[in-house]
């Protein structure tokens, strides 16, 4: 059974980096049919997605957030990593590592809990 | 690119069936048979319910279906159950990304 696993610091000052690896088990990263995405939510709001990477490192981006993230993949340890540069308060929120199936069918199927992640001095 | 719209709350007696509506653009939903639909109960994890507009993962009731009618997608349950109160989210694949929903909560009187 697929488990991914979040991990990161939970309290982030403003202006910092927000960074978090996502640890995946029970199956490879270097799947040839999946990309590995972050997905975040306000407390009390909804869903947005941050981006997605392929095991070769190809990436995706939500325009919206794109200057200000990175996501890398580790394929020797099962990992992959998110990186969000000068944040703000607007930052916290649950953010969940994913797998995002863009093959034969579209959808994300795998989630990790989530880690709770918030910007304050 | 900009968040789908689903109606805020909907709610339904059990057995009974309920339907969350989900409308995009003729960029996202209009453009991709690539819809899909998550269940997140309260302090949980979000979970695919329903992929590709109507299709369901192994494990998920048939009581859930999905459907697509130019820009705006469906979500129905049928005969509802007390564990079907959550909020669900709908997602569209567009050029290379995912937009969602703002999410609807659903109530089971």
């Amino acid at each position: 059974q697929l488990q991914l696993q979040e991990s990161g610091p939970g309290l982030v000052k403003p202006s910092e980096t927000l960074s978090l690896t996502c640890t995946v088990s029970g199956g490879s990263i270097s799947s040839s049919s999946y990309y590995w995405g972050w997905i975040r939510q306000p407390p009390g709001k909804g869903l947005e997605w941050i981006g997605s990477i392929y095991y070769s490192g190809s990436t995706y981006y939500n325009p919206s957030l794109k200057s200000r993230v990175t996501i890398s993949v580790d394929t020797s340890k099962n990992q992959f990593s998110l990186k969000l540069s000068s944040v703000t308060a607007a930052d916290t929120a649950v953010y969940y590592c994913a797998r995002d199936e863009r093959w034969l069918q579209f959808g994300i199927d795998y989630w990790g809990q989530g880690t709770l992640v918030t910007v304050s001095s | 690119q900009s968040a789908l719209t689903q109606p805020p709350s909907v709610s339904g007696s059990p057995g009974q069936s309920v339907t969350i509506s989900c409308t995009g653009t003729s960029s996202d939903v209009g453009s991709y048979n690539r819809v899909s639909w998550y269940q997140q109960p309260p302090g949980t994890a979000p979970k695919l319910m329903i992929y590709d507009v109507s299709n369901r993962p192994s494990g998920v009731p048939d009581r859930f279906s999905g459907s697509k009618s130019g820009n705006t997608a469906s979500l129905t349950i049928s005969g509802l159950q007390a564990e079907d109160e959550a909020d669900y989210y709908c997602s569209s694949y567009t050029s290379s990304s995912w937009v969602f929903g703002g999410g609807t909560k659903l109530t089971v009187l």
